[in-house]
């Protein structure tokens, strides 16, 4: 399995304010995807990340609110745009393996104050 | 579409008992199914999947699960829990998209499961 690396791990930031996270992947991958997981919640796909084209998000995701970012096979940002406490989660990056599983990211804490 | 549900929110087993969490799935066709456990500030790790075929599958640190269509469940079991095994436990189900070929997962609620001395 693919071994993925997420930073920040934990942040603290103020509403209004954006945050960039990243997802580094050890080997070249077709898919990523990005994770929300709200507290005490399940984890909710926020968008899949293809590289080269447009990432495609889920119903209730829009591209200003969590611009995505596929530069190459191994690496993908997600940015929170203008946060609001509510944007308070856990967020995961996660790569597809061969047999349809995904392999998921340490995550990255996210509080808004 | 596609759902998964769990119906137990927390679970408390003594050490060296057995364990059973449940999860019940909602999918037109054969499903591919998961088990995922997360530790305190941890991302997922994956247990085990179904695919097809036995529908009893083995997982990493001892657990199975059993495929059940006519049950539409697929529940995660260890012979003897060990107090490193208090995590929280994710079922999920999944499909491939036809024009893309990945799959969307979709996660149930979590079992948190504790364990006792």
């Amino acid at each position: 399995s693919a071994v993925i690396s997420q930073k920040p791990s934990r942040d603290i930031c103020q509403r209004g304010t954006s945050l960039t996270i990243q997802c580094q992947v050890d080997s070249q991958v077709t898919m990523m995807f990005w994770y929300r997981q709200q507290p005490g919640q399940s984890l909710t796909l926020i968008a899949t990340a293809n590289q080269g084209s447009e990432a495609t998000y889920e119903s209730g995701f829009v591209i200003d609110k969590f611009p995505i970012s596929r530069p190459n096979l191994t690496f993908s940002t997600l940015t929170v745009s203008n946060m609001s406490p509510e944007d308070s989660s856990i967020y995961l990056c996660s790569v597809a393996g061969q047999g349809y599983e995904q392999y998921f990211g340490p995550g990255t804490r996210l509080t808004v104050t | 579409a596609q759902s998964v549900t769990q119906p137990d929110i927390h679970i408390t087993v003594s050490e060296g008992a057995s364990l059973e969490l449940r999860c019940n799935y909602s999918y037109g066709a054969t499903p591919y199914l998961f088990w995922y456990v997360q530790s305190p500030g941890q991302g997922l790790q994956l247990l085990l999947k179904y695919f097809s075929g036995d529908t009893l599958v083995q997982g990493i640190k001892g657990f199975e699960a059993e495929f059940k269509r006519s049950q539409s469940s697929f529940n995660l079991r260890k012979p003897s829990v060990h107090w490193s095994d208090a995590a929280e436990y994710f079922c999920a189900v999944g499909a491939p998209r036809v024009n893309t070929g990945f799959q969307k997962l979709v996660f149930g609620t979590g079992t948190r499961l504790l364990v006792s001395p």
